[in-house]
């Protein structure tokens, strides 16, 4: 168990719809990251959120968007949902920016 | 650009084999880190090693080594004696941008 807790595990929605990712990061750690691994895409950095502000920007498109609120979970929103956004999204936290970063069991995300 | 190259799509041994893992980065950075990470059937991602740039030596950790050699770019990870538990996808990471390799499959078989 890394510490790092993920909700929901499993997520099943319809095209066009919004969701919501939240993640709660081990205890002490000030850095959140969000990936997506899909089987096309292989594991994809999305954005990087250190104490409440966002660090680092990677492969996230304008549809999602992400925040780190005060008590340091975030959140990943996903917006007008396609097909090709059925992926498993992953959550790690780390101490400081580049760190070792652990990994929550992710969210799994099936657009119908 | 940062670019991570892990060449093997799929290696299969038989246990107790010893296997390596390739892993060829690019990056314009003088100070960077690299990972291992490894992603068993059950989907979790365990952190196995970070090494930074300024650091050469080679790690060993059990049955598990690294090879950092700076002059080709590459990290290259050991698993000596392999098991049926070292089933999984390896994969290597850049830190700077966090750009993962595609993964290794490793398969050992009993």
């Amino acid at each position: 168990d890394s510490g790092v807790t993920q909700t929901p595990k499993h997520l099943i929605t319809a095209t066009g719809q919004r969701v919501t990712l939240r993640c709660s990061p081990r205890s002490g750690d000030l850095s959140v990251y969000w990936y997506q691994q899909s089987l096309d895409q292989g594991l994809q950095f999305l954005i990087q959120y250190y104490n409440g502000e966002e660090r680092a920007k990677g492969n996230i498109l304008e549809r999602f968007s992400a925040q780190q609120f005060p008590d340091l979970h975030s959140e990943l929103n996903l917006s007008s949902l396609e097909l090709g956004d059925s992926a498993l999204y992953f959550c790690a936290s780390s101490v400081v920016g580049r760190g070792e970063q652990f990994f929550g069991p992710g969210t799994r995300l099936t657009v119908l | 650009a940062q670019k991570v190259t892990q060449a093997q799509t799929e290696i299969s041994v038989v246990e107790k084999e010893d296997v390596t893992l390739d892993c060829v980065y690019e990056t314009r950075d003088t100070t960077y880190y690299l990972f291992w990470y490894k992603q068993p059937p059950s989907g979790e991602l365990v952190f196995l090693i970070r090494r930074n740039s300024f650091d050469e030596q080679n790690e060993i950790s059990g049955r598990y080594s690294w090879n950092f050699q700076k002059s080709t770019s590459s990290f290259n990870f050991t698993i000596t004696a392999s098991q049926v538990v070292d089933s999984a996808v390896y994969f290597c990471a850049l830190g700077n941008d966090m750009r993962f390799g595609a993964g290794t499959r490793l398969t050992v078989k009993p």
